[in-house]
């Protein structure tokens, strides 16, 4: 079974500057998709950015990028120019490529990101 | 533009009440998924199914049942509530795996139940 670590219950960061979220995993599969997903107090689950295995190149979304250490499973998230709206509990998943992804998510316990104005 | 609709919001049940829990996609997405999120445990996936007819447990399935009668529903049956039930529950939807599909799963804005 696949696990899935995020060792920083919470950060803080001052506004307009730069934080990583941390995440690490295990499996013994080669194929699967990892994910950041972000929830606001409003509970909604927002993806924020996802990345193929089988890619090298780092997935990266507007002031949302990846850094994606395959060998060493290892999978953070860096926020630029943090903002007020980042504020929330930011969770990493993987999702395995097997079957489709039919069985769903694996989730870390989530890291709750502060934004200090 | 529905997405995933879960219903309802919130819930509190007492102590062996019944109840389901409503999850209905307008995606005509074939993958459909339970989680449940307590405090300091991030998600964890109750029931899963990959299509009309097919269901298959998760990680925590016990005290909850699923069936899937429609490619559009998905409901959630606690036969019987106790307290360690009391969670958010949330069910996503996903199209079958493939490039075009990016293996992204849609949530719902999650149902927050309570059981004294």
């Amino acid at each position: 079974a696949q696990t899935v670590t995020q060792s920083q219950p919470e950060m803080s960061v001052q506004e307009a500057e730069t934080v990583t979220l941390s995440c690490t995993y295990d499996t013994s599969e080669s194929d699967y998709y990892l994910f950041w997903y972000k929830q606001p107090p409003s509970r909604q689950m927002i993806l924020v950015i996802r990345q193929e295995a089988y890619k090298q190149q780092n997935a990266t979304e507007n002031r949302f990028s990846v850094n994606f250490q395959k060998a060493a499973k290892s999978f953070s998230l860096k926020i630029s120019d943090s903002q007020l709206g980042d504020a929330a509990m930011y969770f990493c998943a993987y999702r395995s490529a097997a079957g489709g992804g039919a069985d769903g998510l694996t989730f870390g316990k989530g890291t709750h990101l502060i934004i200090q104005p | 533009n529905a997405g995933v609709t879960q219903t309802p919001k919130f819930q509190v049940l007492k102590t062996g009440q019944s109840m389901t829990l409503q999850c209905a996609q307008d995606m005509n997405h074939e993958y459909m998924s339970w989680y449940r999120q307590d405090p300091g445990m991030g998600l964890r996936l109750i029931h899963y199914s990959v299509g009309a007819g097919i269901t298959d447990q998760g990680e925590v399935p016990n005290g909850y049942n699923v069936s899937r009668s429609t490619t559009e529903d998905f409901p959630l049956r606690l036969l019987s509530a106790a307290p360690s039930q009391t969670s958010v529950y949330f069910c996503a939807s996903s199209p079958r795996g493939g490039l075009l599909a990016k293996n992204i799963q849609y949530f719902g804005a999650g149902t927050r139940l309570s059981v004294l």
